[in-house]
């Protein structure tokens, strides 16, 4: 079964508008971490915004938020007033397993959604 | 900012030839990590280590090995590449005190084998 599921292949969004990215995952784990990264046509994974399991409010960065409602298992990034250089790959992706003493497992990726912001 | 750096940022080759990919970083991150993503699709990790001589295999197989002899540096290396071997190569790195255990992507490797 998939960890990670981005419904969303392709959006197309007028610029100035909000869009939301979906993101559900499948853990057992209690402690997990989930994070979107924003890929642009050259290539390059920037980091967007990080939400913990046990975090109690929604993560915010500036025109960045992500709709997280554990008991749903779904973590939607929300980008507000959209621009043109958000067009790019923006990938959903979950850290399982944290503990005191931490661990170097990777990430999990989703499929991907391919964001268009259209003037 | 994350200073990770990877080179060469594409490499077109034949097969059969030996490569290595170089990432290094100075965050002074002991953790790092290797995916690799084939275009349009997601990224698998492939290899990851905790710090210095430790190496250890991740979800996808590889017949690519790594060595971790200096935190700075992870480099990555095909003994005979194959058309196969054609995809992206990210590395990425974390700090392991770190609670949300970020990773920070280099610019990546586009590769393609001939």
């Amino acid at each position: 079964a998939q960890k990670i599921t981005q419904t969303q292949p392709g959006m197309f969004v007028q610029e100035k508008e909000a869009v939301t990215l979906d993101c559900t995952y499948d853990t057992s784990d209690p402690s997990y971490g989930l994070f979107w990264y924003k890929q642009p046509s050259s290539g390059e994974m920037i980091f967007l915004i990080y939400q913990g399991s046990y975090d109690q409010q929604n993560a915010t960065e500036g025109r960045y938020s992500l709709n997280f409602q554990k008991a749903r298992k779904s973590a939607n990034l929300v980008i507000s007033a959209s621009q043109l250089g958000d067009s790019a790959m923006y990938f959903c992706a979950m850290r399982e397993g944290r503990n005191s003493g931490g661990g170097a497992d990777g990430l999990t990726f989703g499929k991907g959604t391919h964001l268009i912001i259209q003037p | 900012e994350a200073d990770i750096y990877q080179t060469p940022r594409y490499l077109v080759i034949g097969t059969g030839k030996k490569i290595t990919l170089e990432c290094s970083q100075t965050m002074g991150h002991d953790k790092m990590y290797w995916y690799q993503q084939d275009p349009g699709m997601e990224l698998h990790l492939i290899h990851y280590s905790y710090g210095v001589n430790s190496t250890e295999k991740g979800d996808l197989s590889s017949e690519s090995t790594v060595s971790r002899i200096r935190t700075e540096h992870f480099p990555l290396t095909l003994e005979s590449a194959r058309p196969s071997h054609t995809s992206q190569y990210l590395c990425a790195s974390s700090e392991f005190n770190d609670e949300k255990d970020t990773q920070y992507f280099g610019p990546g490797t586009r590769l393609t084998v001939l």
